[in-house]
């Protein structure tokens, strides 16, 4: 089973809101990932999780906040967002470069639309 | 620098061969990634080469050079379904190996 989940598959949210994205693996996966995706551009690569502690952080602005709550659970919490934060938001796993396995899994990933 | 690079967009026939080709520079070499990413999709894993040679995988095949840094994904008999973007992408020696670098991907067209 190679299954991430992401919850939701779409969102629409005003620029005063505050929402999360949820990700969840079950593959006893100890790295995992959130990506960010415009059209017709690869991933983007925004923050990873190694043993449940940030290992990178792309400079990412402070208005996207990680969260990793235990090894199977990922949430990125979203708030004050721009009109230029419209993309789709990809969540992915690893069994991580610790155990020299380097390949990542994709979640479906969620459709998110800042109004 | 590192960087990937990969043709922006190749068209084919159905029931044709295809081949993606994908240059590559990273720091620290730790092999090669192909995905497949349908329009509003996630990418799907296709293949990972770390060692020269050709790997086959049903109709996708995938081949690597690391002293030329080249890799190609090699697909046969294509169907419709076909059509989408490939993405190569290797892991960086930064921050120890957990970070991708992706191209810009390929989009194939696939025409009847």
């Amino acid at each position: 089973d190679t299954e991430v989940t992401q919850t939701p598959k779409h969102l629409v949210m005003g620029m005063t809101n505050k929402k999360s994205l949820k990700c969840e693996q079950h593959m006893g996966h100890r790295a995992m990932y959130w990506y960010k995706q415009k059209a017709k551009k690869p991933p983007e690569l925004m923050f990873v999780y190694s043993y449940e502690k940030l290992s990178i952080n792309e400079s990412v602005p402070s208005r996207f906040s990680p969260e990793c709550p235990n090894s199977s659970l990922l949430n990125l919490h979203l708030h004050a967002l721009q009109p230029e934060d419209s993309a789709l938001y990809l969540c992915a796993s690893s069994q991580g470069a610790e155990q020299g396995r380097y390949e990542q899994y994709f979640g479906p990933g969620t459709r998110l639309t800042v109004t | 620098g590192q960087n990937i690079d990969q043709p922006t967009e190749m068209t084919a026939t159905e029931g044709a061969i295809v081949q993606i080709n994908c240059t590559y520079q990273t720091s620290g070499f730790n092999g090669l990634f192909w995905y497949q990413q349908h329009a509003g999709e996630a990418p799907t894993f296709l293949s990972y080469n770390v060692l020269d040679g050709l790997e086959e995988k049903g109709r996708f095949s995938s081949f690597l050079s690391r002293s030329k840094g080249y890799s190609y994904l090699l697909l046969k008999e294509l169907q419709m379904k076909d059509s989408a973007s490939y993405l190569c992408a290797a892991p960086t020696r930064d921050i120890g190996y957990n970070k991708l670098i992706f191209g810009a991907g390929t989009r194939l067209a696939v025409h009847p």
